[in-house]
């Protein structure tokens, strides 16, 4: 089964950091471009990174840009998104999504930013 | 990066056709055949509906159709039915590696 398992949000104040992991199975992981969208309570979806086959080529959204940085292993099936200098307004459900059409999505790991 | 402009609601009755909007500029919608659209229920993960503006992924209703006109793209949903009340969000490719949402369209059956 194709499946994308996201882990590590949390609880995390103010000025703090937090790392995210997307682990995928039932498909050849490195042959894929990789997303992390998140979604703020009530909010609709927003586009946060994205990240080529082997990591040479990474976006970002203007509002983590300098802050969050996507990367991958693909010995081990798995994205990430270290994500430093939090703030309030980063509180979201996180999703990792699989290729350029996001096919393919988590179930989302919840962040929480407050003191 | 601004959001692709979705009206905030729509609505229809069941057996009708209608169509969410996802406008942007000639940077993004329009400079790309890399408009999607999803479909998210409350508390839900979200589900790819339609790709590149007009493909929809296999097992995806034939109701479901996609189209792209300037920079505008359309979701049209024809035959529509209960199970269709959900939030649609329209993606799409901005160059530079980036990709934008739009802030979605709540679509209520009535």
């Amino acid at each position: 089964e194709v499946q994308l398992v996201e882990s590590g949000g949390g609880l995390v104040q103010p000025g703090g950091s937090l790392r995210l992991s997307c682990a995928a199975s039932g498909f050849t992981f490195s042959s894929y471009w990789i997303h992390w969208v998140r979604q703020a309570p009530g909010r609709g979806l927003v586009w946060v990174s994205r990240i080529n086959y082997d990591g040479s080529l990474t976006g970002y959204a203007d509002s983590v840009k300098g802050r969050f940085t996507i990367s991958r292993d693909n010995a081990k099936n798995t994205l990430y998104l270290q994500m430093n200098s939090l703030r309030a307004e980063d509180t979201a459900v996180y999703y990792c999504a699989r290729a350029d059409n996001m096919d393919v999505w988590g179930q989302g790991t919840t962040v929480t930013v407050s003191s | 990066q601004s959001a692709l402009t979705q009206p905030a609601s729509v609505s229809g009755s069941p057996g009708q056709s209608i169509t969410i909007s996802c406008t942007g500029t000639s940077s993004d919608v329009g400079n790309y055949n890399l408009v999607s659209w999803y479909q998210q229920y409350p508390g839900k993960v979200p589900k790819l509906m339609i790709y590149e503006v007009t493909k929809r992924p296999s097992g995806v209703s034939y109701r479901f159709s996609g189209s792209k006109s300037g920079n505008t793209a359309s979701l049209t949903i024809s035959g529509l039915q209960a199970e269709d009340e959900a939030d649609y969000y329209c993606c799409s490719y901005v160059g530079g590696n980036i990709w934008v949402f739009g802030g979605g369209t709540k679509l209520t059956v009535l």
